[in-house]
């Protein structure tokens, strides 16, 4: 069964640095979004992604996170400046056509220390 | 934007016993979602059921879109079941928004 995978499932890095957080979607979605979790919280969306644009993004993408899809098949959430408060889960998802089942994968979860 | 509650916060059952979980919402929708998240974090779809009913095994989740709830239902809980259920839930073309779940933990 395709499945959206995400790539590492955990990174530590220092306050200040800048991290990558890299997804693969299901190969004939167009569709894409990140969303957050913070430990003992509630899923939170941050950006969708459609047609090589973003379509909709949360008050909480600011102009510290940007995402791009550098080939055919990667989707990336690039996080400049890490602070302590960017720990959390991050999902990637993917759907067919918006407003459909969407489908997350594994999550990566992400520790600025 | 769109509300989205779901009750109860927390659950306790023994093995065996059924539960049912709510979500309720405050408009209209088109993307319904049920997810069980795992003790390792994971988001496991569950269901996709902006209307309807379904089942898989033993859960069910039926969707009445014009009283704007859904309900999950789990029969003879298993200690795999345990962890926390999301709702969420789309209007138009809108991401999904998340309700803050259900947390079950089911006792041996």
């Amino acid at each position: 069964e395709p499945e959206v995978t995400q790539t590492p499932s955990h990174q530590v890095t220092q306050m200040g640095q800048e991290v990558i957080l890299r997804c693969v979607p299901i190969s004939n979605h167009l569709y894409f979004y990140w969303y957050r979790q913070i430990l003992g919280q509630k899923v939170e969306f941050l950006v969708s992604f459609y047609n090589n644009e973003i379509s909709e993004k949360s008050e909480i993408f600011d102009d510290q996170f940007s995402v791009e899809r550098p080939d055919g098949s990667n989707f990336t959430l690039k996080i400049r400046s890490t602070k302590l408060e960017d720990s959390a889960m991050y999902f990637c998802a993917s759907s067919p056509i918006q407003g459909t089942e969407a489908f997350f994968g594994q999550g990566t979860r992400l520790t600025v220390v | 934007g769109i509300q989205v509650e779901q009750s109860p916060p927390d659950l306790i059952l023994q093995e065996g016993a059924n539960s049912t979980l709510r979500c309720n919402f405050s408009d209209s929708v088109n993307n319904l979602q049920w997810f069980h998240q795992n003790p390792w974090g994971q988001l496991i779809n569950l269901f996709y059921i902006p209307s309807g009913t379904k089942q898989n095994g033993r859960l069910s989740a039926t969707t009445v879109a014009t009283e704007r709830y859904s309900l999950l239902y789990i029969s003879s809980s298993q200690t795999t079941d345990s962890g926390v259920y999301f709702c969420a839930v789309a209007t138009g073309r809108r991401a999904l928004t998340f309700g803050s779940g259900t947390r079950l933990q089911v006792q041996p």
